[in-house]
């Protein structure tokens, strides 16, 4: 089944302790897309790739790294900048191309310890 | 890129049509309106879209107006199942062209 994975579902992190975040989608997707959602608002965006080895600042990147070494996936690190990392981030991919919907992953939960 | 204005919220009562309504007032000629929906703590699901026409699929319709600046989203017989966060969005030509998600319209179905 096509789709995008994003793992795992639910994570915690230290104070001062870098997290990577995992998302992989197996639909031949060239973009790709990080978000962050805080409770009761839209989705913002943090990262974008529309190829390998290349990748965009979105509008709240910092504190935030990411890599695109393969076509189908695209960690999202949230670093010890980061200091109010506690939201739902969501992955999508899409074609290069607006008449293509952005095809959505579950959502990975970061809460702080 | 354009932006977009939605209720904050609506319901609708289960079995009859759900209308939803959306504002894009500064959309650009190759821009085209997307829909998806939320439901709680799941990602956002796409729904449907369009350019210009009115679209139909299996789970909406989009009216476009002529001149492009506002759109309804037409669920036709709304269910339970229906109650998410509706989100309006438009999108450029290619993902360099950054697609905004605003808050969206939280739709209640009652029984």
């Amino acid at each position: 089944d096509g789709g995008i994975t994003q793992s795992p579902k639910y994570l915690f992190r230290k104070e001062g302790q870098n997290v990577t975040l995992s998302c992989e989608q197996n639909l031949n997707h060239d973009a790709m897309y990080w978000y962050r959602q805080d409770p009761g608002q839209g989705l913002r965006l943090i990262y974008y790739s529309q190829i390998v080895n290349d990748f965009q600042k979105g509008d709240i990147a910092e504190g935030y790294s990411v890599s695109r070494e393969k076509k189908e996936s695209f960690p999202l690190t949230v670093t010890s900048a980061q200091k109010n990392p506690t939201a739902f981030y969501l992955c999508a991919s899409s074609i290069e191309d607006n008449d293509q919907p952005q095809h959505f992953g579950d959502g990975t939960r970061l809460s702080i310890l | 890129d354009a932006k977009t204005t939605q209720p904050t919220s609506m319901d609708c009562a289960e079995g009859r049509a759900a209308n939803l309504p959306c504002n894009h007032s500064t959309i650009s000629g190759n821009e085209y309106v997307y829909w998806y929906r939320q439901i709680h703590s799941q990602g956002p699901q796409y729904i449907i879209h369009g350019l210009k026409n009115n679209e139909t699929n299996e789970m909406a319709s989009l009216i476009i107006t002529e001149d492009r600046k506002s759109s309804t989203l037409i669920l036709p017989h709304a269910t339970l199942r229906d109650t998410a966060v509706y989100y309006c969005i438009v999108r450029g030509y290619s993902s360099a062209s950054k697609i905004i998600f605003g808050s969206g319209t939280r739709l209640s179905i009652r029984p």
